[in-house]
């Protein structure tokens, strides 16, 4: 069964501009989740989804929005990106069951000039 | 919310030791502790997991113990090789919520687990 999977796996931008990262979860997998990971933050969430609704958010500004589709494919998008933005931004995605594990894609590196 | 505080920050040992790492969390709802292993590049990666009915689990050289009245959780690594090297993250979740939450995940800070040969 492949694994969580994200496009791009780079990229970098100019503050002001926005970004949208995208995430394929596992086969079976409805609940999408998104992550931050930072040196000095470390990994803070973002917000989760399953069955094309926000179910969770974490503590980001508006600026940090996202989306799933049917078929349980997801998207995240920052608007006006910050310096501070740049980050590797990872998804990761689960089955909608008590006690499901939590698996990880190899995350989108951004980097904002 | 839920706070998650993970202990040492790093952790250096000589092969064949052991290593133990602590997490306390806040939220006594939490019923879920994954700890993930991320390698420098890589995506963290889970290798274990306790639910809060259990008070350990084992899997060969990886142990987890929950002591849920103190709300604290261990990950235990016996025998460590130079690949255990990496950055160990524990986490804590209320799974299952309501019906609201299954991919919700605080993580404590990390630590830094390096093997010496």
């Amino acid at each position: 069964k492949a694994g969580v999977t994200q496009t791009p796996r780079y990229l970098i931008k100019t503050r002001g501009q926005q970004v949208t990262l995208s995430c394929s979860p596992i086969s079976g997998h409805r609940s999408v989740s998104w992550y931050q990971q930072t040196p000095g933050q470390g990994l803070q969430f973002l917000f989760e989804y399953f069955s094309e609704t926000q179910r969770n958010k974490g503590n980001f500004p508006g600026r940090f929005s996202g989306r799933q589709f049917s078929n349980s494919r997801s998207e995240m998008n920052v608007s006006t990106l910050e310096l501070g933005d740049s980050a590797l931004y990872l998804c990761a995605s689960s089955l909608v069951a008590s006690y499901s594990d939590v698996f990880f894609g190899p995350g989108t590196r951004l980097t904002v000039l | 919310g839920e706070n998650v505080e993970q202990h040492p920050s790093t952790l250096s040992v000589q092969e064949g030791d052991s290593a133990v790492i602590k997490c306390t969390y806040s939220d006594s709802a939490s019923n879920y502790f994954p700890w993930y292993k991320q390698e420098l590049g890589k995506r963290p990666q889970l290798i274990i997991d306790i639910r809060s009915n259990v008070g350990e689990k084992k899997d060969q050289r990886i142990a987890v113990t929950l002591n849920k009245t103190a709300k604290h959780f261990s990950l235990h690594i016996t025998e460590t090789q130079p690949e255990d090297s990496a950055v160990y993250f524990c986490a804590a979740s209320k799974t299952g919520a309501g019906g609201t939450s299954y991919g919700k995940l605080t993580f404590g800070q990390g630590t830094i687990l390096t093997v010496h040969p």
